[in-house]
């Protein structure tokens, strides 16, 4: 069955940098696009961007770029958002989600909180 | 970007009653080359990922059950859950999946009366 297995908790500092990463299984890696979407706490839903498994090529919500890298290694069936000059405000919890052809979201990981504060 | 917007914000519904969430979309998501609303609908537990429940905007996911059902075309959209259950209890929120950002509604949480 398809999973998508996050990495921990994160707490960084204002101004430091994280990178979340999501560990696919249980499918042909390349099968779907990675999605990343973000939840801060009793918040919606917001899409940060997307990474395509077979290009590796990128589209980011304008609110994110160039603040946030989508990457993705086909060896180890992983995918990774990177996140610079964090403020308190993205204090939340990360999520990663498959997308095919048609774009919704299938399968997500379990979530990645990552608590920025100094 | 496409603006999604729920209402209501929160609804409370009686065990076995009907619940009805709307969604509208701030421009069209009908796709004029295959006739496909872009329109998806998830449910998300407290301490959970959000789980797809329709896609297309009345296609339900697998293994959900056939008391959620959903419909409209262009702009406007709804959820309905037939008869409320216990686990039924969740935010609720739509997506347009037609253009990037993948904009989301605000959510609509639904409890038990």
């Amino acid at each position: 069955q398809v999973q998508l297995v996050q990495s921990g908790a994160e707490v960084k500092k204002p101004g430091a940098s994280v990178k979340v990463s999501c560990k696919a299984s249980g499918y042909s890696f390349s099968s779907y696009d990675i999605n990343w979407v973000r939840q801060a706490t009793g918040q919606g839903l917001e899409w940060m961007g997307r990474v395509n498994p077979n290009s590796g090529n990128t589209v980011y919500a304008q609110k994110f770029r160039g603040r946030v890298t989508i990457t993705r290694d086909t060896s180890t069936t992983t995918a990774s958002m990177e996140m610079s000059s964090l403020k308190s405000e993205d204090t939340a919890i990360y999520y990663c989600a498959t997308s095919g052809a048609a774009g919704y979201s299938q399968h997500w990981g379990q979530g990645t909180q990552v608590t920025v504060s100094s | 970007d496409i603006v999604m917007t729920q209402s209501p914000v929160s609804l409370a519904v009686s065990l076995g009653e009907r619940a009805t969430i709307n969604c509208k979309s701030s421009q069209s998501v009908l796709s004029s080359s295959n006739n496909k609303n872009y329109l998806a609908w998830y449910q998300q537990k407290p301490g959970h990922p959000p789980k797809l429940l329709i896609y297309w905007a009345s296609t339900r996911d697998y293994g959900v059950p056939d008391r959620f059902s959903g419909s409209g075309s262009g702009t406007d959209f709804t959820l309905s859950i037939s008869s409320l259950q216990a686990e039924d209890v969740a935010l609720y929120y739509c997506q347009q999946y037609y253009s990037t950002p993948k904009t989301f509604g605000q959510g609509t949480k639904v409890e038990i009366k």
